[in-house]
């Protein structure tokens, strides 16, 4: 299957620091990536939906300023997480879909604000 | 509103067969699909499901009845690495996945 790679895999970062996770899809071109966030025994919730060129969409009660996501090519999202705080410690995963059929994941990246 | 159901937890034992159900009501249709997720790790695909049916898979099988709003992940020959998370999500009209709050298995030997 397709492989998407998200790096990094877990941080830790201070609180009020910035942090970038970066989503790539390794064999095929994602205009559309999904960036969603986790928390422990809870089930994937959709943060944003990136779209190359152009503005991402965010669902509701998702902080665009907080949570800051660019799509600059066909193979590379980003989300930066600014300004982090402790309750912003969660399992951030990606995900792409190379057409509108099964989507892959990234490896997720547990982010721990301290 | 968009809506997907699974059972929250199931306990099976080793070699056994067990059956998790999810029933949806979501904005259109374009798909079904399950994923297994082992703690702290990314959901791996299992089965996609658009048409009425039954999709085997080797120990996995996958149903889906789309009058009912009603699809089940059919696990056999369980094995202990099978213990995770299986999470249930269905494509709506817009191509965006619903997803389910997933049912975790534990498997006992």
């Amino acid at each position: 299957g397709a492989v998407v790679s998200q790096h990094p895999s877990w941080v830790i970062c201070k609180s009020g620091t910035s942090v970038k996770i970066e989503c790539r899809s390794l064999d095929f071109q994602a205009t559309t990536m999904f960036w969603y966030r986790q928390f422990p025994k809870q089930s994937l919730m959709l943060m944003a939906t990136s779209n190359e060129g152009s503005k991402a969409t965010y669902e509701q009660g998702v902080e665009k300023d907080k949570f800051l996501i660019n799509h600059a090519s066909l193979t590379l999202s980003t989300l930066t997480v600014t300004s982090a705080h402790p309750e912003d410690s969660s399992f951030y995963i990606c995900s792409a879909r190379p057409g509108d059929t099964e989507a892959f994941f990234g490896q997720g990246t547990r982010l721990t604000v301290v | 509103g968009q809506n997907i159901d699974q059972p929250t937890e199931m306990t099976a034992t080793e070699g056994a067969i067990v059956q998790i159900n999810c029933t949806y009501q979501t904005s259109g249709f374009n798909g079904l699909f399950w994923y297994q997720q082992h703690a702290g790790e990314a959901p791996t695909f299992l089965s996609y499901n658009v048409l009425d049916g039954l999709e085997e898979k080797g120990r996995f099988s996958s149903f889906l009845s789309r009058s009912k709003g009603y699809s089940y992940l059919l696990l056999k020959e369980l094995q202990m690495k099978d213990s995770a998370s299986y999470l249930c999500a269905v494509m709506d009209s817009n191509y965006q996945l619903i997803w389910g709050a997933g049912t975790k298995l534990i498997i006992k030997p």
